[in-house]
């Protein structure tokens, strides 16, 4: 079946701490994005890449990096300069251009503590 | 800039109509993505207007007026399962596809 992972579903960090959220698609898409949700809020774009090697800055990037290196995956970290990390990610990807839907993955709630 | 406005809850009974309106500000219109989300849950894809007009997807419409920067979601005979957050999304610009702006969604809650 196709479609996007993410893992892990729930994950806890203590403050100050670096941390990895993983996300994986088996569509072929050439887009993938990355985007935060916080109670009462829409989505808010972090970052998204077009194509492999390739990826840019969406509206909130600061504090977050990403990388990609394979068509598949586009891993986010969250690093310590995010002053409010605590929320709902979740990834997405498309077939391209923007009149394509995004499939979303299941996302994955951090806590930091 | 961008500007997507849309009503922060609405309620209504099972078997009922619900209209759920959005209005937009673009630099360049490229089409309005409505998704629905329940808590905790990814969103998922309902409808996407380009041409002015209603499309009709089973219990499901979605209405666009690009003049007005207008849309709505209709969600006819309401069932408990239709309770959830619905997205309205535009990409900013029309060389800015894939960036959706999402507005921050109307909560439906379906009462018995």
């Amino acid at each position: 079946d196709g479609g996007i992972t993410q893992s892990p579903k729930y994950l806890f960090r203590k403050e100050g701490q670096n941390v990895t959220l993983s996300c994986e698609q088996n569509l072929n898409h050439d887009a993938m994005y990355w985007y935060r949700q916080d109670p009462g809020q829409g989505l808010r774009l972090i970052y998204y890449s077009q194509i492999v090697n390739d990826f840019q800055k969406g509206d909130i990037a600061e504090g977050y990096s990403v990388s990609r290196e394979k068509k598949e995956s586009f891993p986010l970290t969250v690093t310590s300069a995010q002053k409010n990390p605590t929320a709902f990610y979740l990834c997405a990807s498309s077939r391209g251009a923007g009149k394509n839907e995004q499939f979303f993955g299941p996302g994955t709630r951090l806590t930091v503590l | 800039g961008q500007n997507i406005d849309q009503p922060t809850e609405m309620t209504a009974t099972e078997g009922a109509i619900v209209q759920i309106n959005c209005t937009y500000q673009t630099s360049g219109f490229n089409g309005l993505f409505w998704y629905q989300q329940h808590a905790g849950e990814a969103p998922t894809f309902l409808s996407y207007n380009v041409l002015d007009g209603l499309e009709e997807k089973g219990r499901f419409s979605s209405f666009l007026s690009r003049s007005k920067g207008y849309s709505y979601l209709l969600l006819k005979e309401l069932q408990m399962k239709d309770s959830a957050s619905y997205l309205c999304a535009v990409p900013p610009s029309t060389d800015s596809w894939g960036k959706l702006q999402f507005g921050a969604g109307t909560q439906v809650v379906v009462t018995p």
